[in-house]
C-alpha cells in the first residue's frame, strides 16, 4: 500500500458526461501528481500541484481541470468526455515539488471507460 | 523535447536466470534522474530503482542493478536470479527540474517462465 488513495477503482460512463476523480496524497505529502495511462499514448503526465497552487502542466486536455484543496487531497474533473478518454487516471504524491531524492508515491488509478 | 524509449516491447526470461531490459532517453541537460517503475498486473505503479546523472555508481536494489552510460544517454535495467513475482511491465522514467513530473517509456512486458 503506497498511501496514496484514489476513488473510484473503476468508473464506465457515456460520451459527452463528466466524471471528478478523486485522490488523497499520503500523509505529509504537499505535492500532487496526475498521470494517464492508455494503450496508445503511454503514460502521459497530466498536471502538478503543489500545496493548493497548478505548479507544472503537462498533455492536460482544455476539457481537463484539476484542483488541490486545502486538505491537500486532488480532483481531476473530465468533461464533455470522448471514447478517446478510456483510459488508466494515476495520481501520485511526493513530498516536495520534484526534487529527484524524493519518492513519488502512486495510487492505484481510476479505471475510466467512456462508451 | 527529453524523450525516453525502450525498444523492447516484450521480453521473457527463465526462472533464476538474468534479464536486462534497455532504456535509452535523450535530454539536453546535465543533471537529471532516472528511475525504473514495476507495474504489476495490479496496476500499482512500483519504484524498483533510482539513478542519479551526476553519480558515476551505478544504483543496485537487491537483485536489481542499472548500466548506466551517461555520454550515450543509455539506462538498461538489469533483473538477476529472475522470480516469477519478477513478471510485470517495467517503464524506465526521467525527471528533470524542480517540478519533478516522469516522463515515461512506452514499457517493457516481462514474462518470467518457471
Amino acid at each position: 500500500d503506497s498511501g496514496v488513495t484514489q476513488t473510484p477503482k473503476h468508473l464506465i460512463t457515456a460520451t459527452g458526461q463528466r466524471v471528478t476523480l478523486r485522490c488523497s496524497p499520503r500523509s505529509g505529502d504537499l505535492s500532487v501528481y496526475w498521470y494517464q495511462q492508455s494503450l496508445d499514448q503511454g503514460l502521459q503526465f497530466l498536471i502538478q500541484y503543489y500545496n493548493g497552487e497548478e505548479r507544472a502542466k503537462g498533455n492536460i486536455l482544455e476539457r481537463f481541470s484539476a484542483q488541490q484543496f486545502p486538505d491537500l487531497h486532488s480532483e481531476l474533473n473530465l468533461s464533455s468526455l470522448e471514447l478517446g478518454d478510456s483510459a488508466l487516471y494515476f495520481c501520485a504524491s511526493s513530498v516536495a515539488p520534484g526534487t529527484g531524492n524524493t519518492e513519488a508515491f502512486f495510487g492505484q488509478g481510476t479505471r475510466l471507460t467512456v462508451v | 523535447a527529453q524523450t525516453v524509449t525502450q525498444s523492447q516491447p516484450e521480453m521473457s526470461v527463465q526462472e533464476a536466470e538474468t534479464v536486462t531490459l534497455s532504456c535509452t532517453y535523450d535530454t539536453s541537460e546535465s543533471d537529471y534522474y532516472l528511475f525504473w517503475y514495476k507495474q504489476p498486473p495490479s496496476r500499482q505503479m512500483i519504484l524498483v530503482i533510482r539513478q542519479e546523472a551526476y553519480k558515476q555508481q551505478n544504483a543496485t536494489e537487491n537483485r536489481f542493478s542499472v548500466n548506466f552510460q551517461k555520454a550515450a544517454k543509455s539506462f538498461s535495467l538489469k533483473i538477476s536470479d529472475s522470480q516469477l513475482g519478477d513478471a510485470a511491465m517495467y517503464f524506465c522514467a526521467y525527471l528533470w527540474g524542480s517540478q519533478g513530473n516522469l516522463i515515461f517509456g512506452k514499457g517493457t512486458k516481462l514474462s518470467v517462465k518457471p
